[in-house]
């Protein structure tokens, strides 16, 4: 079975540094994808970053990057220079490149303190 | 621009009453999916469609149904509402039937629902 772990209910950052958000999954795949979705209190869920398991370079997009332990299945998102919109819940989320469907962490709430 | 819509927002119903959310997608993906997202769950699949008259159960089907009768839409139905279906609802579509380039999932705005 997939499961996919956020041990951080909550997190606060003060604005402008760097905060780390942890991820574990467990999977028997060798192939697979990972994700980090965003979900302000707009509700809206937004892609943040990607991140193939073939590819042993992390994955990075602007202020976020992840780094990603395959052997520890572990997948962490950065967040550097912490802006007031990055306040949101943010679910890690596992793919299977053989199936189709997607298993989300239990999310983390981040709070961006001015 | 392409999107993805759930209507309506916000619903209140009582136990024992039909209530179908409806989702539609103009990105002309095949694989459409309901989620349901709980304080302590995460988002939990419900129910996915692979295309046109194609549906799956997911991990929490029971009390839910859906119908893919064209490309676009994807209605959820509750036959008889719950106390425990109260959630947020997330419709979500994407391109690739597995993930990989092109494999993003697409999400609506998600639609509340309170059962009484």
């Amino acid at each position: 079975a997939q499961t996919v772990t956020q041990s951080q209910p909550e997190m606060s950052v003060q604005e402008a540094e760097t905060v780390t958000l942890s991820c574990t999954y467990d999977t028997s795949e060798n192939n697979y994808y990972l994700f980090w979705y965003k979900q302000p209190p707009s509700r809206q869920m937004i892609l943040v970053i990607r991140q193939e398991a073939y590819k042993q370079q992390n994955a990075t997009e602007n202020r976020f990057s992840v780094n990603f332990q395959k052997a520890a299945k572990s997948f962490s998102l950065k967040i550097s220079d912490s802006q007031l919109g990055d306040t949101a819940m943010y679910f890690c989320a596992f793919s299977p490149n053989t199936g189709n469907q997607f298993y989300f962490g239990t999310g983390t709430s981040l709070t961006v303190i001015p | 621009d392409a999107e993805i819509t759930q209507s309506p927002r916000h619903k209140i119903t009582e136990t024992g009453r039909q209530v179908t959310l409806a989702c539609h997608q103009t990105w002309n993906h095949n694989n459409m999916f309901w989620y349901r997202q709980d304080l302590g769950h995460g988002l939990r699949l419900i129910h996915y469609s692979y295309g046109v008259q194609d549906t799956n159960k997911g991990e929490v089907s029971d009390g839910y149904s859906v119908s893919r009768s064209n490309t676009e839409d994807l209605p959820l139905t509750l036959e008889s509402a719950a106390s425990s279906q109260t959630s947020v609802y997330f419709c979500a579509s994407r391109k690739t039937r597995t993930s990989g380039k092109d494999g993003e999932l697409f999400f609506g705005e998600g639609s509340r629902l309170t059962v009484l």
